[in-house]
């Protein structure tokens, strides 16, 4: 039980395009996900924490308008990586936990490069 | 906010002796402290965790130790084998915050 996935599990993508990445809990209801960013050789930084029908709550530093946060459904948050640049490529991971439960269970993780 | 320093970077021993783990954070009321192993492209792994109200936890070859006092806890692994190697982080959390903050990780290598 209590499976994230993550969609796609790479992707390449031009400079100044978008991409989409999806994550979702396939046997639980999420009521909060979460969004980080690794970079090569370096921790997960928290980029945003969403609840499911709530604005994200966006970290400091992480531009809110470039990456874009929709919590729609219990089991589906989406970011989306506007105009996206060479700075962008990370591996990018969600995690999800429901109700009072310590736990955050992970996604796969998605490696974007942006080319 | 929440701080989570950890030490060492990295980590060499001998297969079959112990390795140890230490972070501190600085968030008093921080109460949830979660250990995480993550293999190169992988997803992080939850291997123990531990709450405040405990000030030690085993798993087998894994456990964890916590000072609230000194704000610090330890991931102790013992008869340590090659599958062990690999990058692991702490983290701490406030329950009802929700918001993980993760050490800076350290790199575990097995020698055979």
């Amino acid at each position: 039980g209590a499976v994230v996935s993550q969609h796609p599990s790479w992707v390449i993508c031009k400079s100044g395009t978008s991409v989409k990445i999806e994550c979702r809990s396939l046997d639980f209801q999420a009521t909060t996900m979460f969004w980080y960013r690794q970079f090569p050789k370096q921790s997960l930084m928290l980029m945003a924490t969403s609840n499911e029908g709530s604005k994200a709550t966006y970290e400091q530093g992480v531009e809110k308008d470039k990456f874009l946060i929709n919590h729609a459904s219990l089991t589906l948050s989406t970011l989306t990586v506007t105009s996206a640049h060479p700075e962008d490529s990370s591996f990018y991971i969600c995690s999800a936990k429901t109700g009072n439960n310590y736990e955050q269970y992970f996604g796969p993780g998605t490696r974007l490069t942006v080319t | 906010g929440e701080n989570v320093e950890q030490h060492p970077s990295t980590l060499s021993v001998q297969e079959g002796d112990s390795a140890v783990i230490k972070c501190t954070y600085s968030d008093s009321a921080s109460n949830y402290f979660p250990w995480y192993k993550q293999e190169l492209g992988k997803r992080p792994q939850l291997i123990i965790d531990i709450r405040s109200n405990v000030g030690e936890k085993k798993d087998q070859r894994i456990a964890v130790t916590l000072n609230k006092t000194a704000k610090h806890f330890s991931l102790h692994i013992t008869e340590t084998q090659p599958e062990d190697s690999a990058v692991y982080f702490c983290a701490a959390s406030v329950f009802g915050n929700e918001k993980l903050t993760f050490g800076t990780g350290t790199r575990l290598t097995i020698i055979p």
